[in-house]
């Protein structure tokens, strides 16, 4: 069972414009959430993170979003430069970290 | 960067072959995690360690075994490879919770 889930595989967005990225996630013990970028043939690299006691952090052109109530958080990219292209991945952490599926973001110019 | 060091950065085995993958990181960092990515999936956890001599299961740990008799060394085995653990396998680490989580380059391991 997936406790972490990022529904949508790809997500396309012009330049300038607003990102989106959701991720939800089941396990209402999760203390601290994670947002991760990937670039092909790289590890991915730290972009951003909440507490759960917190509802909203931000870092530049980047914010995250927490819903505990909805079990949903969001990241926020504005605005959207072509560089951002990548794949970004949600992660939860009780210990461990759980990670979704990942959401593949093109920004296009 | 954590000096997240991975071996192989890339490996082709034979089918019911032992590989050892092995994570080396310099910083003192108390957790270590194995992960392997493939499409459609993620980021899926196979093992982790809290600790030298301390291991736990992840989501994906059939066929996987794990060492830490060292803080700076986390060994992934696979006793047997089989043509499903074709993957690219990342080691991540961090000092403790709340703290950045960094991840390794990758190991892109092919079982034929």
């Amino acid at each position: 069972d997936q406790q972490v889930k990022q529904n949508s595989p790809s997500l396309s967005v012009q330049e300038g414009r607003i990102s989106i990225l959701n991720c939800d996630y089941t396990n209402s013990m999760f203390d601290y959430f994670l947002w991760y970028k990937k670039y092909p043939a790289e590890g991915p690299t730290f972009l951003i993170s909440i507490s759960s006691i917190k509802d909203k952090n931000e870092d530049g052109r980047f914010t995250v979003f927490l819903n505990k109530s909805a079990k949903h958080l969001s990241l926020h990219i504005v605005p959207s430069q072509p560089g951002d292209s990548a794949v970004y991945f949600c992660a939860a952490q009780e210990g461990k970290l759980i990670f979704g599926q990942g959401t593949e973001l093109s920004v296009k110019p | 960067d954590a000096g997240i060091t991975q071996s192989p950065r890339h490996k082709v085995t034979e089918t019911g072959t032992p590989v050892t993958l092995r994570c080396h990181q310099t910083e003192n960092h108390r957790y270590m995690y194995w992960y392997r990515q493939d499409p459609g999936h993620g980021l899926r956890l196979i093992h982790y360690s809290y600790g030298v001599k301390d291991t736990d299961k992840g989501e994906v740990s059939d066929g996987y075994s794990v060492s830490r008799s060292k803080t700076e060394d986390f060994l992934l085995t696979l006793e047997s490879a089989t043509s499903s653990q074709t993957s690219v396998y990342f080691c991540a680490t961090h000092r403790g919770a709340g703290n950045t989580i960094y991840f390794g380059e990758g190991s892109w391991l092919t079982v034929v």
